[in-house]
């Protein structure tokens, strides 16, 4: 089984500053990982995907994310917080297990405040 | 116009009411997905369906029941609703397994 761990439920940062949303998985086959994003009243946009090329993924909006097979990590960052960046920020994870083929496993969300 | 969309957008309604929520898709996938969410929980998998013929269920599926008219149309109902239903219930779409899943709007249903 597969499963997603995101750490801190609630995340603030000043407009300027740094994002970092940290997300770990479990995965007993090589994962496909993604992070979407859910402005309010929105459903669930891609922010960027993972899926075995290079372990350093770029995806829209100024978001990066960097596989770490070693730390069985995929967090999410942004060199530069906008206001516009405020919303919820979802890590998912699927793979080739048998089980979990075309299914995604979501991590609890989290939060994201900018403060001006 | 969006790709996927769901009706209704809102709805309130009464313990032991019969209710479904419809989702339809213009991107001519074949795999659809309904997830609900709750505050804290992330999204989680009520039913998937990989074509018209092929109807699964996901890991809370209990009270629930779906059907996929068409590949372009897949309905959520629940039969009896309780409160502890109330949630937001979102569908996807997926043309592949590593794919990802476009999302629709939500629906945001109140059990009363």
């Amino acid at each position: 089984a597969q499963s997603v761990t995101q750490l801190g439920s609630h995340v603030s940062v000043s407009e300027g500053a740094l994002v970092l949303l940290r997300c770990n998985y479990s995965s007993s086959v090589p994962p496909y990982l993604f992070w979407y994003v859910q402005y309010p009243n929105q459903g669930l946009q891609l922010l960027l995907k993972y899926t075995s090329a290079a372990t350093l993924v770029k995806g829209i909006n100024g978001f990066e994310a960097e596989f770490k097979k070693s730390e069985t990590s995929f967090h999410l960052t942004k060199p530069s917080a906008h206001m516009s960046d405020a919303a919820e920020y979802f890590c998912a994870v699927t793979g080739d297990d048998g089980t979990s083929y075309g299914k995604l496993t979501f991590g609890q969300g989290t939060i994201l405040t900018v403060h001006p | 116009d969006a790709d996927v969309t769901q009706t209704p957008r809102n709805r309130i309604t009464k313990t032991g009411k019969r209710i479904m929520l419809e989702c339809s898709q213009t991107k001519g996938h074949d795999r659809m997905y309904w997830y609900r969410q709750d505050p804290g929980l992330g999204l989680r998998l009520i039913y998937y369906s990989f074509d018209v013929k092929d109807i699964n269920k996901g890991e809370i599926s209990d009270g629930y029941s779906v059907s996929r008219q068409a590949q372009a149309k897949f309905s959520l109902s629940l039969e009896s609703a309780i409160p502890n239903q109330t949630a937001l219930y979102f569908c996807a779409t997926s043309d592949g397994g590593f794919r990802e899943q476009y999302f629709g709007p939500g629906t945001r249903l109140t059990v009363t």
